[in-house]
């Protein structure tokens, strides 16, 4: 059974229109991740929550935003996407954020933007 | 800053042993050796990690230098679903929050032939 699960699996959005990728776990973890995905590239972390704790990277742009409403949920929010956001998103968890603690990954959401 | 050197691909034969070398030369003493692969279109997913000791799991083991500036990831008997691309990641087990999280480089991309 999956574990963190990400809705949709695909998800086509129009330029500079909003949207909202989901991430769901099953295994009532601390610490939840996003990462973004581009072609050819390794994952790029963008923020994580440990539980209601928003903690950003240095270099992600404004334009993304995240909520966490409980510990099960996760949402990734792109404000005005642009052509260069078009990504795999990726969605992971963990049950802390010390470096013994494995991380579980979603299977991602591919975003196009037309 | 790079903090882990990969190839950046290897090949390797059906139902042979696959050695995926990983060069840390700036490896603190505190920094655990994570090991990730990604199958293609799926998200990451967790090897294994050492700290000083070699370690061995279902999946695969890792061999870890004495100086601990190398470390290899040893799949036994490579089957075509360990075709991937696999990724060498320094934790700092000091930190938890952002100064722990994990941060992927350019990894391995491994090809199995039958």
């Amino acid at each position: 059974d999956a574990m963190v699960i990400q809705n949709p699996r695909y998800q086509v959005t129009q330029f500079g229109k909003p949207v909202t990728l989901s991430c769901s776990q099953t295994l009532n973890h601390n610490v939840m991740y996003w990462y973004q995905q581009k072609s050819s590239q390794a994952p790029k972390l963008l923020f994580h929550y440990y539980d209601k704790d928003f903690n950003n990277e240095a270099d992600t742009p404004d334009n993304f935003q995240s909520r966490r409403p409980n510990t099960s949920f996760c949402f990734l929010d792109i404000r005005s996407p642009g052509l260069g956001d078009a990504a795999m998103y990726l969605c992971a968890t963990s049950i802390s954020d010390r470096a013994v603690t494995e991380a579980f990954f979603g299977q991602g959401t591919r975003l196009t933007v037309v | 800053d790079a903090k882990t050197t990969q190839p950046n691909s290897m090949e390797s034969n059906e139902e042979e042993p696959v050695h995926l070398p990983c060069n840390h030369s700036t490896i603190s003493g505190t920094d655990y050796i994570h090991w990730y692969r990604q199958l293609p279109s799926q998200g990451p997913e967790y090897v294994i990690h050492g700290l000083t000791s070699n370690v061995n799991n279902r999946m695969a083991s890792l061999a870890i230098a004495e100086d601990r500036k190398s470390s290899t990831l040893i799949l036994h008997r490579a089957t075509l679903r360990d075709a991937a691309v696999y990724y060498c990641i320094l934790r700092d087990r000091l930190y938890g929050g952002s100064q722990g999280n994990l941060i992927f480089g350019k990894g391995t991309k491994l090809s199995v032939k039958p």
